[in-house]
C-alpha cells in the first residue's frame, strides 16, 4: 500500500492563478480530508468527504473547492490564489471519521507571491 | 465549538530528560483523543489514541498519555527522551465527528 499520496510536493503560484492539489489513497477509505497547516496554528480542516460524490465544508473552506468522483481521489482546487493561502496542505483519509485513525499524506507546500 | 490547547509552543530538553506535553480540550462530552507526531520533513504519524477503557494509554516509541476526564486533559509523557524524538507534536480531539487539532508543540532534544 502506498497509503496517501499527494502531488505536487512544492509549488509557487502568482496571485490570481489557479491550481489543483492532488490526493489519492489506496486503502479504500470512505473519509478523506484536506487540512492546511500554518506555523503556530496547528491543522485546520478545509473540506472533507464521507464518500464518493459527497463533500462538506470544514473550518476554513473559503477560497477552496473540492470534488470526490471516486473513492480514491480527493483533489483540492484553488481558483484565485491569494497570499493568505500560502501554507502546507495535508490530505488525510480514514475508514470512519469518529473512531478511526486518520492517515496523512506527505503534504504540499504552497507559496503564493 | 471544540477547542484544543497545547500550552507549550517550544520545549527544549537534553537527552534522557523526562517529557510531559500538555493538552487540554473544551468539550464536556464523550471524546476520542489522539497524539500525532511530525518529524522534520515528514508527514503526521499517529503516536497513540484513546477511545475508552484504561485512561493510561501506551503508544509507540515509549510514549504514553493519560486521559483525565475531570481536568479535560490528555497529556503526553515519555520518561527519557532521545535526540530522535525531536519533532512537532499535535494533540487532536474528536467529538461528534468533529476533529480539532491543537497548535502543536515543537520538541527539541539536545544530544
Amino acid at each position: 500500500n502506498a497509503g496517501v499520496t499527494q502531488t505536487p510536493k512544492f509549488r509557487i503560484l502568482k496571485i490570481g492563478q489557479s491550481m489543483t492539489l492532488q490526493c489519492t489513497q489506496d486503502m479504500n477509505h470512505n473519509y478523506m480530508y484536506w487540512y492546511r497547516q500554518d506555523p503556530g496554528m496547528g491543522l485546520k480542516l478545509i473540506y472533507y468527504s464521507v464518500g464518493a460524490g459527497i463533500t462538506d465544508k470544514g473550518e476554513v473552506p473559503n477560497g477552496y473547492n473540492v470534488s470526490r468522483s471516486t473513492t480514491e481521489d480527493f483533489p483540492l482546487r484553488l481558483e484565485l490564489a491569494a497570499p493568505s493561502q500560502t501554507s502546507v496542505y495535508f490530505c488525510a483519509s480514514s475508514y470512519d471519521r469518529g473512531l478511526e485513525t486518520q492517515y496523512f499524506g506527505p503534504g504540499t507546500r504552497l507559496l503564493v507571491l | 465549538a471544540q477547542s484544543v490547547s497545547q500550552h507549550n509552543h517550544h520545549v527544549i530538553l537534553s537527552e534522557a530528560a523526562s517529557l510531559e506535553l500538555g493538552c487540554n480540550y473544551s468539550y464536556g462530552g464523550t471524546v476520542n483523543l489522539f497524539w500525532y507526531v511530525q518529524y522534520p520533513g515528514q508527514h503526521l504519524q499517529l503516536l497513540l489514541k484513546y477511545f475508552s477503557g484504561d485512561p493510561l494509554v501506551k503508544g509507540i516509541k515509549g510514549f504514553e498519555a493519560e486521559f483525565i476526564k475531570s481536568k479535560f486533559s490528555f497529556n503526553l509523557r515519555k520518561p527519557s527522551v532521545q535526540w530522535s524524538d525531536t519533532a512537532e507534536y499535535f494533540c487532536a480531539v474528536i467529538d461528534n465527528n468533529d476533529m480539532r487539532f491543537g497548535a502543536g508543540t515543537r520538541l527539541t532534544v539536545k544530544p
